[in-house]
């Protein structure tokens, strides 16, 4: 079993749907960061939390450090959302990372 | 500000030969991490460099090496390679480390092996 799992593998939507992404961890961690890889390859990245809730823009995340859980949340979604969003947690000074959400969203 | 840079973009190499990357971090960063990425294993942790010393390895074989130099460029190295080490290689830069401070990315080199 991976230490970060994420759900969906793929995603597809009409553009101003609302979208979640979810990720799911089995390690200690000191942060978890939301990247953000369009084709091409170059990554941003888009949150880094350590707990509760952070908002930019259309983009929302939230995290439970409880239940070991984070979600990414994209209000009214748009084509130029269209990227592959990865988890990523850090533990024991080095990152890792989930297998990513395909995300396609159509006019 | 400028971002965190990679050189070369793109390279060919053959299988047996050896091949060096470099990455420029974010001014005042002096933490670097490199990163493979390929299809089938996704983005692995390879190694991060902190102030010209090793901080954390990642389980990759010993023909994958780096350096940190005093102005926090960095440098890895693949010796002897195979196929499978086609990928995007990745750095990362941040303040002091990967566990509580952002990352920032540098655009990528893929590396084709033939």
């Amino acid at each position: 079993k991976n230490e970060v799992e994420q759900s969906p593998q793929n995603l597809t939507a009409q553009e101003g749907e609302f979208i979640t992404i979810n990720c799911s961890y089995s390690v200690g961690i000191s942060a978890l960061h939301w990247l953000q890889q369009h084709p091409g390859g170059g990554i941003v990245s888009l949150f880094m939390l350590s707990s509760g809730k952070k908002k930019h823009g259309r983009l929302i995340a939230t995290i439970n450090i409880q239940e070991k859980h984070s979600s990414l949340h994209i209000t009214a979604s748009h084509p130029r959302d269209s990227a592959v969003y990865i988890c990523a947690v850090g533990s024991t000074d080095k990152l890792i990372f989930g297998t990513g959400t395909r995300l396609q969203v159509f006019p | 500000k400028a971002g965190v840079t990679q050189t070369p973009r793109y390279l060919i190499k053959t299988r047996g030969q050896q091949v060096t990357l470099s990455c420029s971090p974010i001014s005042g960063h002096r933490s670097v991490s490199w990163y493979q990425q390929t299809p089938g294993q996704g983005l692995q942790f390879l190694f991060e460099y902190f102030s010209e010393t090793q901080r954390n390895k990642g389980n990759f074989p010993g023909r994958f090496s780096g350096r940190q130099f005093s102005n926090s460029r960095s440098e890895m190295n693949v010796s002897t390679l195979e196929l499978g080490d086609s990928a995007l290689y990745l750095c990362a830069s941040s303040w002091t480390g990967t566990r509580i401070y952002e990352q920032y990315f540098g655009p990528g080199t893929r590396l084709t092996v033939t």
